[in-house]
């Protein structure tokens, strides 16, 4: 089974303060992606990867960015946390080339930004 | 543009009855459609897809959903619920005219509640 490995399952942090949210999948998936869930607002996709150093923006990346030196590994950033940013965080991967590859999902970062 | 209604917050239904959670999709050609359950504290899991061919498809803890091309829709279904079926439920489209995998686009969520 893949498995995706999100590091922190909860996280307080302050308003201001540079946020790292780190991902890790097992199963050699060439995409790779961070979504926020909000109640009543689903998922949104904040950024896409699909190689290496490669990056795609979602619907709402403003004031996030994004790192993947590594296939695994798919880093979110938030350059200077704010209140709003307080969400539950998922990050999730995918097979490239295989018609309808489902997403496969960490078990999420419930961040809080004080 | 894509785009994903489940036009239920909340869906209530006794143990041992069946279930059914709605979906509409908009897309501009042949859709893929998914269904995800998300439980407590947990991230989403994969239960069943649609791609093509039978309309009908199966998928994991007996579920299963119908793809109705003319109303556009993609119900998920059980036949018998369980309590244990408690959870949210997302369905999901993509449209494979986009080349890029990031265009998948997730419905608002439907909180299923089963009663004992």
């Amino acid at each position: 089974d893949v498995k995706v490995t999100q590091s922190s399952r909860y996280l307080v942090k302050r308003t201001g303060e540079k946020v790292f949210l780190e991902c890790v999948q097992d199963m050699d998936h060439e995409n790779m992606f961070w979504y926020r869930q909000d109640p009543g607002l689903g998922l949104r996709l904040i950024y896409f990867s699909y190689d290496v150093k490669m990056k795609e923006k979602g619907d709402i990346p403003e004031g996030y960015s994004v790192s993947r030196e590594k296939k695994e590994r798919f880093s979110l950033i938030l350059e200077s946390a704010s209140t709003n940013q307080t969400s539950m965080y998922l990050c999730a991967s995918s097979l490239q080339g295989v018609r309808g590859s489902p997403l496969h999902f960490g078990n999420g970062t419930r961040l809080t930004v004080t | 543009a894509q785009s994903v209604a489940q036009p239920e917050d909340q869906v209530n239904v006794a143990e041992g009855n069946p279930l059914t959670v709605k979906c509409t999709y908009s897309v501009s050609g042949n859709p893929y459609l998914f269904w995800y359950v998300q439980y407590p504290n947990r991230g989403l899991q994969f239960l069943l897809k649609y791609i093509t061919g039978d309309n009908l498809v199966k998928g994991s803890y007996g579920f299963e959903a119908e793809f109705n091309k003319s109303q556009t829709s993609f119900h998920l279904k059980k036949p018998s619920a369980l309590v244990s079926d408690s959870a949210l439920y997302f369905c999901a489209v993509r449209d494979p005219g986009y080349s890029s995998a990031s265009k998948i686009i997730f419905g608002s969520g439907t909180r299923l509640s089963i009663r004992p």
